[in-house]
C-alpha cells in the first residue's frame, strides 16, 4: 500500500493560492495520486488525479514531482467555500481500495 | 440527475436493534462502496461491489452485511446494533475500478444508544 503523509491543517487567506502538499513515498510506478475533499458534514467530493504529469481542471492543479515521491495540490484563488479537509489518497489493492487518512483541514481566512 | 442518495438521513437506535441503510445512484454505475466515519476520522471502507449479485468485504466489515440485487440499490445491514456502530454512514459509486472518481452520497447519522 502507498501510505500518504500530509500537514494536519493549514491557513490560506481568500483570494490567494492554497498549495496542499503530500508526501507519498511508497508510492509503485502505477499508482495514481488522488485528491478528495469533504467540506463539513458533507460526503467527500473528488478533486483530481494524476499519475506522472501535472493536472489541472476547472477546480485545482496537482503538481507531481519527477520521483512522484511527493505532490502538491493548488487552488489558485481559495475562496471560504474551500475551506475542507483535503485528502491525498493513492488507491490500492485489487479492488482500488480508497483509505481516507486524517487528511489536511484547510481553513480559508477573510 | 440525482447522484448517489441515502436513506434515512437520521437514525437512533437502542442496542441490539437492526436496519438497513439503503443506497441508490442513478449514474448507472457498476461499483458501489460503504464507507463509516467515524468523529475526527477519515472514511473507512465497509464492504463494496463490483457488479449486480457481488459484494466484498473492505477495512472493517464485521457487524455489516451487505446486497446488491439491483444495479442501482445497496443496502447496509446492521442486524444486532452496538454502541461502537454510532457513525456517519456514507455510500458511493463508481463506474471504474481502475478510474477511481467515486460519487459520494449525503451520508446517514446513526446513534446506537
Amino acid at each position: 500500500d502507498a501510505k500518504t503523509t500530509q500537514p494536519t491543517s493549514m491557513d490560506c487567506a481568500e483570494g490567494r493560492a492554497a498549495n496542499l502538499p503530500c508526501n507519498h513515498s511508497t508510492i509503485s510506478g502505477n499508482e495514481y495520486v488522488y485528491w478528495y475533499r469533504q467540506i463539513h458534514s458533507q460526503g467527500p467530493q473528488y478533486i483530481i488525479h494524476g499519475l506522472k504529469n501535472n493536472e489541472t481542471n476547472e477546480m485545482a492543479s496537482l503538481i507531481i514531482t519527477e520521483d512522484r515521491k511527493s505532490s502538491t495540490l493548488i487552488l489558485p484563488h481559495a475562496t471560504l467555500r474551500d475551506t475542507a479537509v483535503y485528502y491525498c489518497i493513492a488507491p490500492y489493492g485489487s479492488a482500488r481500495q480508497l483509505t481516507f487518512g486524517s487528511g489536511t483541514q484547510l481553513t480559508v481566512l477573510p | 440527475n440525482a447522484g448517489v442518495t441515502q436513506t434515512p438521513k437520521f437514525r437512533v437506535l437502542k442496542t441490539g436493534q437492526s436496519m438497513t441503510l439503503l443506497c441508490a445512484q442513478d449514474m448507472n454505475h457498476e461499483y458501489m462502496y460503504w464507507y463509516r466515519q467515524d468523529p475526527g476520522m477519515g472514511l473507512r471502507l465497509i464492504h463494496y461491489s463490483v457488479g449486480e449479485g457481488t459484494t466484498a468485504k473492505g477495512e472493517v466489515p464485521d457487524g455489516y452485511n451487505v446486497s446488491r440485487l439491483k444495479k442501482q440499490n445497496f443496502l447496509l445491514g446492521l442486524e444486532s446494533a452496538a454502541p461502537s456502530q454510532t457513525s456517519v454512514y456514507f455510500c458511493a459509486s463508481s463506474y471504474s475500478l481502475t478510474f477511481n472518481e467515486q460519487f459520494f452520497g449525503p451520508g446517514t447519522r446513526l446513534t446506537v444508544l
